[in-house]
């Protein structure tokens, strides 16, 4: 398995414009989880699925995000309109079980 | 309010020393725990886990104990090597969710 894969893995926006991220989990894991990691406030949990159903998003900052899972192998992470606070690095991960799996991240710059 | 957190953010070890983390929490209705490592540009990794109902649990040169009574956690890597040079975090499962701590960043000296 390729383990979780994110896309873009660098992303330089400016602000105002619409930013998605993507992110495929491992095949057969029912949980996916979307990050964000930033200096200041180190990783944040922002909004979990369980079998392609949003569980808790309560860690979404603002309405400017927003998450999706329309079917299990898939899920993108929105940003609109992106503005220059949001630049951090955005990780996925999913999990079947126990042990959960972290994909490579997404490296966002909003200028 | 009730968080993960760890005592240093940055940590020094001569090479082949013995490397040791800690983190302390405060919920103390947690029942199960997760060291990560975090090397640059790369997720973080599972190391190791354990559940409160253990204070001690080993693996491949790495060593997580937990004492319940003052709500503290670390995590001990042996004969610490370059490759071990990363952010650790540890981490509690709740409701369902990880909750990370801040990280520790542990640097190795040659």
């Amino acid at each position: 398995d390729a383990g979780v894969i994110q896309s873009p893995r660098h992303e330089v926006t400016e602000m105002g414009q619409e930013v998605t991220l993507r992110c495929k989990p491992i095949s057969g894991h029912d949980y996916l989880f979307w990050y964000r990691q930033t200096m200041m406030r180190g990783l944040e949990l922002l909004i979990y699925f369980n079998n392609n159903v949003p569980i808790d998003d309560s860690g979404m900052p603002e309405d400017r995000f927003s998450a999706k899972m329309p079917n299990a192998s898939f899920s993108t992470l929105k940003i609109q309109p992106s503005e220059p606070r949001d630049s951090a690095v955005y990780f996925c991960a999913s999990r079947q079980g126990g042990e959960q799996f972290f994909g490579p991240g997404t490296r966002l710059t909003v200028l | 309010g009730e968080s993960v957190g760890l005592h240093l953010p940055t940590l020094s070890v001569q090479e082949g020393d013995n490397s040791i983390i800690n983190c302390a929490y405060s919920n103390s209705a947690s029942d199960y725990f997760i060291w990560y490592k975090q090397e640059s540009g790369k997720g973080p990794q599972f190391i190791i886990d354990i559940r409160s109902n253990m204070d001690k649990r080993q693996g491949q040169r790495v060593t997580v104990l937990l004492n319940k009574t003052v709500k503290h956690l670390s995590l001990q890597i042996a004969a610490t090597q370059p490759g071990d040079s990363a952010v650790y975090f540890c981490a509690e499962i709740r409701d369902d969710k990880i909750i990370f701590g801040k990280g520790t960043r542990l640097h190795i000296l040659p």
